[in-house]
Order: C-alpha cells, then structure tokens, then sequence
C-alpha cells in the first residue's frame, strides 16, 4: 500500500468553480502535512502547510482528519492559473523523509 | 538567479554509460535531497544528506550513488545506466527546522 495516496483526477472545472479533492495517508506516526503544487514539467513548489484545526490561505482552504487519515484541500473560485497538479506531502516523526503523493491533477477551462 | 540549480537539464545517454547530475544551491542550507519522478508514482527519495559528512540512502538508492562535495554541492551518479532509470530527477534543500522543501528545476534523463 502506498504511503499516500490521491485521486489522480483530472478535475476539469470552469473558471469560478469550487474544487476539492483528498488524499489518504497510511501511517498514523505521520505529523506534518503539506499541500504542494507541481506545474507540468516543472518543480513541485509549497502551495501550504496543513494544520490541525484546517486553515485557509485565500481562495485555499485545507482540512486535516486524523482519525480518518486524511487530508483535504478545497479551491474557491478557481482562476485558469490554478490549473496544475496538487500533491500531497506527509512528514513522520520517526523519519526524516517526505513522503509525497502522486499528484491529483486541476484543469480550469474558461 | 534560482535559489537551487541543476545540470544538465536534459541528457539522453546509452545503457552502461556513467553519468553525473549536479545540484547547487545558495540558500544556505545544510539538508539536500534527490528524487525521481516517474507517472503515477509520485516522487520517491532516492538519497539525502544532512550536511557535509552526513549521506542517507533513500527508499531507492540502489543503482544511484551521490557525493556531498561542499554544503552548496550534491551530486547524483548511476553508475551504469539502465531503462529503467528515464526519469525526471529533481534536487532538492530544506532548513534544519523546516520542512518545506525548495526544488531545482529537474533533469530529463533518458536512457535508451
């Protein structure tokens, strides 16, 4: 099983709409998580970290379930510049490593 | 000027040739990473090193090994390429205290 695992998508959405989608992660240990975002062909950049009681940055709103294990990430009023892939990044304390996911992918059609 | 760079930025090499990418970096940090990029995969650690004299084999280091040559400096070498190492290869820094991760822009490798 996959450490963390995304809807792989693809999300098409018109400009304006809200889009959410989630990703599951397997172990419990896990401490920190990130929401990255990867335009094609390019580096993965940190879109925002992820906190327990959820938090918002903008049109960006990101949701942590732990006893559920897993994390959320909901776009309001998408612009065409959202389209990307979005992936999901979970920290352990017992390691040093990120684990990322695969990536779920947005497309914002006008 | 990119905070982390890499070179080549793509190289197409033959099965069993040596070949070396090159990350540097001018944040300043001590930690840097190497991952691949295969589809669907998602990117997967290849090794990492927390300073100078520190090295870490990833979740897939084999066929891959690296050389921490100064803090600013990570290489990544296979020592005889295979298929099946065509990837994107991305470096990668972090602070000490955090856990954000800054990424070169990656090197296409193929390998035919």
């Amino acid at each position: 099983r996959k450490e963390v695992e995304q809807d792989p998508g693809p999300f098409n959405v018109p400009e304006g709409a809200t889009v959410a989608f989630n990703c599951t992660y397997s172990n419990s240990a896990s401490q920190s998580f990130f929401w990255y975002r990867q335009d094609c062909r390019k580096e993965p950049k940190l879109l925002m970290s992820v906190y327990s009681s959820g938090n918002e940055d903008g049109r960006f709103t990101a949701q942590l379930n732990r006893a559920s294990q897993y994390i959320s990430l909901l776009i309001r009023d998408s612009k065409l510049s959202d389209s990307a892939t979005y992936l999901c990044v979970v920290h352990s304390s017992n390691d040093y490593k990120l684990s990322f996911g695969a990536g779920t992918t947005v497309t914002v059609r006008a | 000027d990119a905070d982390v760079t890499q070179t080549p930025r793509n190289r197409i090499t033959k099965t069993g040739k040596r070949i070396m990418l090159e990350c540097s970096q001018t944040k300043g940090h001590d930690r840097m990473y190497w991952y691949r990029q295969d589809p669907g995969l998602g990117l997967r650690l290849i090794y990492y090193s927390f300073d100078v004299k520190d090295i870490n084999k990833g979740e897939i280091s084999d066929g891959y090994s690296v050389s921490r040559q100064a803090q600013a400096k990570f290489s990544l070498s296979l020592e005889s390429a295979i298929p099946n190492q065509t990837a994107l290869y991305f470096c990668a820094t972090s602070g000490v205290s955090s856990h954000e991760q800054y990424f070169g822009p990656g090197t296409r490798l193929t390998v035919t």
